[in-house]
């Protein structure tokens, strides 16, 4: 299966900083890119869906200010909380998708704590 | 009602067994039917994908498709403590063409050995 190699794993942050997170297709070109959120024993959240060389598509309830979210290459996409909360921590995940395909291709997570 | 509905479990079967993992889903236009398999403090894995109404098998996985019925099982055969784990359903939304999907909210899975 495609991989996608998500970075970092884990993060610590005091609250009110900033935290990116990375997303890389490392054997296919992810045209898209979506990010989901997981609180814990609940389901995936779809927070944002990115496309290369556009701007992100946020789903209702999600603060594009707060999730700036960048797709500059077909290889790569980013997602950066900014000035973090303890009600954001969570463990997020980027999916990636090749040319039209369903299935679903996911990182390995980022579980991010916020002091 | 939730777009896509799953037993949260946990469901306990002992080494050697069927485990069946059952699934409902709201949306009749739903075309495409995935399985994932989430071990905790890890992402999704697909493990399976059905189109068609009927059995479709991988090993010892068997997904099941009956869209009259707006429903979707996954069967584990031979079950073993390593398919511990929580297992999602996940259905595309036909609302936007199938392009994106939506997840229910998992079934534990504990395997006894």
């Amino acid at each position: 299966g495609a991989v996608v190699s998500q970075h970092p794993s884990w993060v610590i942050c005091k609250s009110g900083t900033s935290v990116k997170i990375e997303c890389r297709s490392l054997d296919f070109q992810a045209t898209t890119m979506f990010w989901y959120r997981q609180f814990p024993k609940q389901s995936l959240m779809l927070m944002a869906t990115s496309n290369e060389g556009s701007k992100a598509t946020y789903e209702q309830g999600v603060e594009k200010d707060k999730f700036l979210i960048n797709h500059a290459s077909l290889t790569l996409s980013t997602l950066t909380v900014t000035s973090a909360h303890p009600e954001d921590s969570s463990f997020y995940i980027c999916s990636g998708v090749a040319g039209g395909g369903e299935k679903l291709f996911f990182g390995s997570g980022t579980q991010l704590s916020v002091l | 009602q939730k777009e896509v509905e799953q037993n949260s479990g946990p469901l306990s079967v002992p080494e050697g067994a069927i485990a069946s993992l059952n699934c409902t889903y709201s949306d009749r236009g739903s075309q495409s039917f995935f399985w994932y398999r989430q071990y905790s403090g890890k992402s999704p894995e697909l493990i399976m994908f059905i189109y068609s109404n009927g059995d479709k098998e991988d090993g010892r996985f068997t997904a099941q498709l009956n869209k009259a019925s707006q429903y979707v099982s996954l069967l584990i055969r031979d079950s073993q403590p390593s398919d511990s784990a929580t297992y999602l359903c996940a259905v595309t939304d036909p609302r936007t063409g199938g392009f994106k999907t939506i997840f229910g909210a998992g079934t534990r899975l504990f395997v006894k050995a």
